[in-house]
């Protein structure tokens, strides 16, 4: 199984400033075949389901707001949240999808300062 | 607007058979393009994928769940379903089902749409 390790655990950001929350992969999750990485980043809000944000590691959902980023190739990833506005609270998990398996991050939980 | 519908019993014995159905509306679960999984959560913990299958039959699993697992589909119904034989307390979670995204060359990808749950607890 490829496993999945976010980092921090937790983080805590003023309003209006970044997030940046980490994702590494046991073995790369980029598909040398088509040259696409297969990490994509979810939102999970209280009470809720996860929400795609992110997939083929920066490819941003239809709706979803620009202030979110995803970057990074391999094994190394990163989700940034540019400006930080309350309504993201929330739990963010990294997914890969290599080889039709998929396996989750721990999860980063996001609070305000 | 598709709209994912998890349904089936909130408690279940131990050793017994968990059995969840999910419903599809909205859009057609006999799509070459999709492939439909499940994916759980335990209290306060993270998420789990537990497999998915493609309207055809065809299907993928979590090779490192301890109980057995079955999921089909009945494109008939716009349903797919979700069995976990011989529970335990650890299978004690909140059962989502989500589309994912699929290409017959470069595999299964990310989960586009998800339902809102169904929490299952495990019992006597």
């Amino acid at each position: 199984d490829i496993v999945m390790t976010q980092s921090p655990d937790s983080l805590t950001v003023s309003l209006g400033e970044r997030a940046t929350i980490n994702c590494k992969s046991s073995q790369s999750v980029l598909y040398n075949s088509n040259n696409k990485n297969y990490l994509a980043w979810y939102q999970q809000k209280a009470g809720q389901p996860p929400k795609l944000l992110i997939y083929w590691a920066s490819t941003r959902e239809s709706g979803v707001p620009d202030r979110f980023s995803g970057s990074g190739s391999g094994t190394d990833f990163t989700l940034t949240i540019s400006s930080l506005q309350a309504e993201d609270v929330a739990v963010y998990y990294c997914q890969q999808y290599l080889f039709n398996h998929n396996t989750f991050g721990q999860g980063t939980r996001l609070e305000i300062k | 607007q598709l709209q994912l519908q998890e349904s089936g019993p909130g408690l279940v014995k131990p050793s017994e058979t968990l059995s969840l159905t999910c419903t599809v509306s909205g859009g057609s679960i006999s799509t070459t393009i999709y492939y439909w999984g499940w994916i759980r959560q335990s209290p306060g913990k993270g998420l789990e994928w537990i497999g998915s299958i493609h309207y055809s039959g065809r299907t993928y699993y979590n090779p490192s769940l301890k109980s057995p697992v079955t999921i089909s589909i009945d494109a008939s119904k716009n349903q797919f379903s979700l069995k976990v034989n011989s529970v335990t307390a650890a299978d004690t979670a909140m059962y989502y089902c989500a589309r994912q995204d699929y290409d017959n060359v470069w595999g299964t990808f990310h989960f586009d749409s998800w339902g809102q749950g169904t929490l299952v607890t495990v019992s006597s």
